[in-house]
């Protein structure tokens, strides 16, 4: 059965002052791991796709990393507006196409 | 302008009074999927399909039904609801044949608040 678990639970930062997020994941064999941000009573909206390891994708101040074991989400100089619930999901190999999503992690960014 | 629309928004019932939501989206895509999300569990996927008349369960089907009889529309039917099934439900869609990597990109719903008392 896929895993995906994210650390920490929830994070504050000051505005400017640099971190990472971790998504860590068990999957048979990885197709993709994903990476969205949500807003309070809001659906959640795509960031990022990583295929295998070694991989990196960049957004303005975000930047996803993926290793065989786990992904890092780095947020650099974040501002206010970063604040967001930050999820991470994996598609495995297997015959189905079932996305599995981590908890999410909820950064707040204070000015 | 592409999106994916949920009705109702919010929806509060009785237990056991049959309901339905809605979920259309208007970007051709072949993939849709529902999903509840709450506190401390997360997002959890309930069916998905993968095209018209193609449907499968995902971690947490139990007491839901779907249909997918047009590549827009993806009803989710409560048969008779109960008050464990109060959340909040996600309707998404996106790009992808069975098992490709592009099924992860999803576009998501406003999101139903379901309370059933």
């Amino acid at each position: 059965e896929d895993q995906v678990t994210q650390s920490p639970e929830a994070l504050r930062l000051q505005e400017g002052e640099s971190s990472s997020l971790n998504c860590s994941y068990t999957v048979s064999g990885l197709r993709g791991l994903f990476w969205y941000r949500q807003d309070p009573g809001k659906g959640p909206e795509f960031l990022f796709t990583l295929y295998s390891a070694g991989e990196e994708k960049e957004k303005e101040r975000l930047k996803a990393t993926l290793t065989k074991k786990e992904s890092f989400l780095h947020i650099t100089a974040p501002k206010p507006e970063d604040s967001a619930t930050y999820l991470c999901a994996v598609l495995s190999t297997g015959a189905n196409s079932k996305l599995t999503f981590g908890k999410g992690i909820t950064l707040s960014v204070r000015p | 302008e592409a999106q994916v629309t949920q009705n109702p928004r919010y929806l509060i019932t009785v237990t056991g009074k049959k309901l339905t939501v809605t979920c259309s989206q208007n970007m051709n895509h072949e993939y849709m999927s529902w999903y509840r999300q709450d506190p401390g569990l997360g997002l959890r996927q309930i069916y998905y399909s993968m095209n018209v008349e193609v449907t499968d369960k995902g971690d947490v089907p139990e007491g839901y039904k779907v249909s997918r009889k047009e590549k827009r529309n993806f009803p989710l039917i409560l048969e008779s609801p109960s008050p464990n099934q109060t959340s909040l439900y996600f309707c998404a869609s996106s790009f992808g044949l069975a098992g490709a990597p592009g099924v992860g990109e999803q576009y998501f719903g406003p999101g139903t608040r379901l309370t059933v008392t």
